[in-house]
């Protein structure tokens, strides 16, 4: 099946640092991917949207500076938190797709970095 | 608005015992429906999806749903459950094209 990866899959970082999470789809091409965030004991809540080459859409409430998504290559995507607080310490879930031209195209979910901002 | 409701956030079957997991969509057009496990360190692995026809359907480690649209529901079971099957699940719909999900429910199974 299609794998993605996440790197790094935890990182502790001091307030008001950045972070870079990295997310690789390993054997398809991912036109779409999409980034989550997951509180403890609650759901994945989808943040934006990106598709390869263009600007990502956000949900609303998601502040598009704080949290900068570029997806520069087809299998490739990376989520910056900039001037990170402890509030953004959180589980961030990536998925990638591949668009095809049939009903549905699954996504693929990588396993997740946790991230702790002190 | 949207949404996915997943009542029961902790469920704790014996091994060997049946095994039933609540999902509710809100109404409206019928999504695409899924239901995804996750296991600690890992990523979100889909166990079976429902987009049309024959509303019982049949996924991976022996799992199947029911789809009822009286119900607006799409429960997961499971006839006999093993250790192994330990996890927390995920009931998801697709709107369009975002993916909402349930809360979740953790799963435990004494031996």
């Amino acid at each position: 099946g299609a794998v993605v990866s996440q790197h790094p899959s935890w990182v502790i970082c001091k307030s008001g640092t950045s972070v870079k999470i990295e997310c690789r789809s390993l054997d398809f091409q991912a036109t779409t991917m999409f980034w989550y965030r997951q509180f403890p004991k609650q759901s994945l809540m989808l943040m934006a949207t990106s598709n390869e080459g263009s600007k990502a859409t956000y949900e609303q409430g998601v502040e598009k500076d704080k949290f900068l998504i570029n997806h520069a290559s087809l299998t490739l995507s990376t989520l910056t938190v900039t001037s990170a607080h402890p509030e953004d310490s959180s589980f961030y879930i990536c998925s990638a797709r591949e668009d095809r031209p049939t009903d549905y195209n699954e996504q693929f979910f990588g396993p997740g970095t946790r991230l702790t901002v002190l | 608005a949207q949404s996915v409701t997943q009542p029961d956030i902790h469920i704790t079957v014996s091994e060997g015992a049946s095994l039933e997991l609540r999902c509710n969509y809100s109404y409206g057009a019928t999504p695409y429906l899924f239901w995804y496990v996750q296991s600690p360190g890992q990523g979100l692995q889909l166990l079976l999806k429902y987009f049309s026809g024959d509303t019982l359907v049949q996924g991976i480690k022996g799992f199947e749903a029911e789809f009822k649209r009286s119900q607006s529901s799409f429960n997961l079971r499971k006839p006999s459950v093993h250790w192994s099957d330990a996890a927390e699940y995920f009931c998801a719909a697709l709107y369009g094209n975002k993916l909402v999900f349930g809360a979740g429910t953790i799963l435990r199974v004494k031996s």
